[in-house]
């Protein structure tokens, strides 16, 4: 079975600081691991994935996250926040082999203070 | 728009009547899921078709929940006699298994069910 626990249900950061969000999983395979943004009354979009290969991987509007197999971790990064950042991100898992069914976790609710 | 659409977005019922919410995926996508989100949470796997077939249903799917892709383009969710417990947001996304499959889910809009 697989797992995902994100660390921290609401972060706020100011304007122009880094943003770091916070993902840790369990799979019994070696997983594929999402990050997806939701904006208020808009669907679920995918920021970025890891599935094999470079364990640092790059998204949109600038987010990255780095895939830390020792750690079980997944972590969102952002150099500097935007007000438009403001929004519920979902870290997700998905067995390599189990036809994509995605496990998501909780959810972070990110602030952008100005 | 070549997205999924969820139809409809928003559904106010009273306890006990039916409901039913139709997804339409990405025309070339052959595999459908359906997600359910509560205030506050993470969304929760349904159950997912692959073409027309059913291949997994979640615990969470009980007798009342109703799932089907009959000519493997379009899905309908049906919820019978509905308790407020039903009360979500019903997301669709869609998939495509193949060489280039990278295991990544496009997700419609939802449809929010009140449950009264």
């Amino acid at each position: 079975a697989q797992s995902v626990t994100q660390l921290g249900s609401h972060v706020s950061v100011s304007e122009g600081a880094l943003v770091l969000l916070r993902c840790n999983y369990s799979s019994s395979v070696p997983p594929y691991l999402f990050w997806y943004v939701q904006y208020p009354n808009q669907g679920l979009q995918l920021l970025l994935k890891y599935t094999t290969g470079a364990t640092l991987v790059k998204g949109i509007n600038g987010f990255e996250a780095e895939f830390k197999k020792s750690e079980t971790s997944f972590h969102l990064t952002k150099p500097s926040a935007h007000m438009s950042d403001a929004a519920e991100y979902f870290c997700a898992v998905s067995e390599s082999n189990a036809g994509n069914m995605l496990t998501f976790g909780g959810g972070t609710r990110l602030m952008v203070k100005p | 728009d070549t997205g999924v659409s969820q139809d409809p977005r928003h559904k106010i019922t009273k306890r006990g009547q039916n409901v039913t919410f139709r997804c339409d995926p990405i025309s070339e996508h052959n595999r459908l899921y359906w997600y359910r989100q509560t205030l506050g949470q993470g969304p929760e796997f349904l159950t997912y078709f692959q073409n027309e077939a059913q291949l997994e249903k979640s615990r969470l799917l009980s007798d009342r929940f109703s799932a089907e892709r009959p000519k493997g383009s379009f899905s309908t969710l049906e919820i019978q006699r509905t308790e407020q417990g039903d009360s979500a947001m019903y997301l669709c996304a869609s998939s495509y298994s193949g060489g280039a499959d990278t295991g990544e889910l496009f997700f419609g809009e939802g449809s929010r069910l009140t449950v009264l």
